[in-house]
C-alpha cells in the first residue's frame, strides 16, 4: 500500500457524460500528479499540482480538468466523455515538486464510457 | 518534449537467470530515471531509480545503469523468480514531467 488512495475504483457511464475522480496523496506529500494508462498508450502523464497550484501540464485534453485543494487531495473531472476516454486513471504523489522525485501511485479508477 | 524508447516489449526467463529491459531517451536534460513494476489490474510501483550523476545502483537483485553519453539506462534483475514476472516501465524526467517507455512484459518460466 503506497498511502495514496483513490475513489471510486471503478466507473462506468455513458457518452457525454461529466464524472471527477478524486485522489487523496500520502501523509506529507504536497504534489500531486495524474496518469491515464490506456491499453494501447502506456501511462501518459496528464497535470501536476504542487501545494494547491497547476504546476505542470502534460496531453491533457480540453475536456479535462483538474484541482487541489487546500487539504491537498485532487480531484480530476472529466466531461462529454468518449469511448475513447475509458482508461485506467491514476494519481501518483510525492513530497517535491516537478518529475525528478519519487512518485507514488495509488490504485486508479478504472473508467468505462459506454 | 521527451521521448523514451524501451525494449523488448516482451521478455521470458528461465526462473533463474538474469533479465535486462534497455530504454533509451531523446533529450540529455533528463536528470532522474525511475522504473516501476507493474502487476495485473494494480498500480505502478517503483522498484529503483537513478539520478543522472551516478551510473550505477543496486538493491539486492535488482540494478540499474545509466549511460548519459549514449542517452540509454538499463534494468538488470538476477536470479529471477515467478514473482518478477510483470509489466516493467521505464521513464525520464525533463521539465518536472515524466514520460514513460511502452513497457516490458516479463514473465519467468518456472
Amino acid at each position: 500500500d503506497s498511502g495514496v488512495t483513490q475513489t471510486p475504483k471503478h466507473l462506468i457511464t455513458a457518452t457525454g457524460q461529466r464524472v471527477t475522480l478524486r485522489c487523496s496523496p500520502r501523509s506529507g506529500d504536497l504534489s500531486v500528479y495524474w496518469y491515464q494508462q490506456s491499453l494501447d498508450q502506456g501511462l501518459q502523464f496528464l497535470i501536476q499540482y504542487y501545494n494547491g497550484e497547476e504546476r505542470a501540464k502534460g496531453n491533457i485534453l480540453e475536456r479535462f480538468s483538474a484541482q487541489q485543494f487546500p487539504d491537498l487531495h485532487s480531484e480530476l473531472n472529466l466531461s462529454s466523455l468518449e469511448l475513447g476516454d475509458s482508461a485506467l486513471y491514476f494519481c501518483a504523489s510525492s513530497v517535491n515538486p516537478g518529475g525528478a522525485y519519487e512518485q507514488y501511485f495509488g490504485p486508479g479508477t478504472r473508467l468505462t464510457v459506454t | 518534449g521527451e521521448n523514451v524508447e524501451q525494449h523488448p516489449s516482451t521478455l521470458s526467463v528461465q526462473e533463474g537467470d538474469s533479465a535486462v529491459i534497455k530504454c533509451t531517451y531523446s533529450d540529455s536534460a533528463s536528470n532522474y530515471f525511475p522504473w516501476y513494476k507493474q502487476e495485473l489490474g494494480k498500480r505502478p510501483q517503483l522498484i529503483i531509480d537513478i539520478r543522472s550523476n551516478v551510473g550505477e545502483k543496486k538493491d539486492q537483485r535488482i540494478a540499474v545503469t545509466l549511460n548519459k553519453t549514449a542517452k540509454h539506462f538499463s534494468l538488470h534483475i538476477t536470479e529471477t523468480q515467478p514473482e518478477d514476472s510483470a509489466v516493467y516501465f521505464c521513464a525520464a524526467s525533463l521539465n518536472e514531467k515524466l514520460t514513460f517507455g511502452t513497457g516490458t512484459r516479463l514473465t519467468i518460466i518456472p
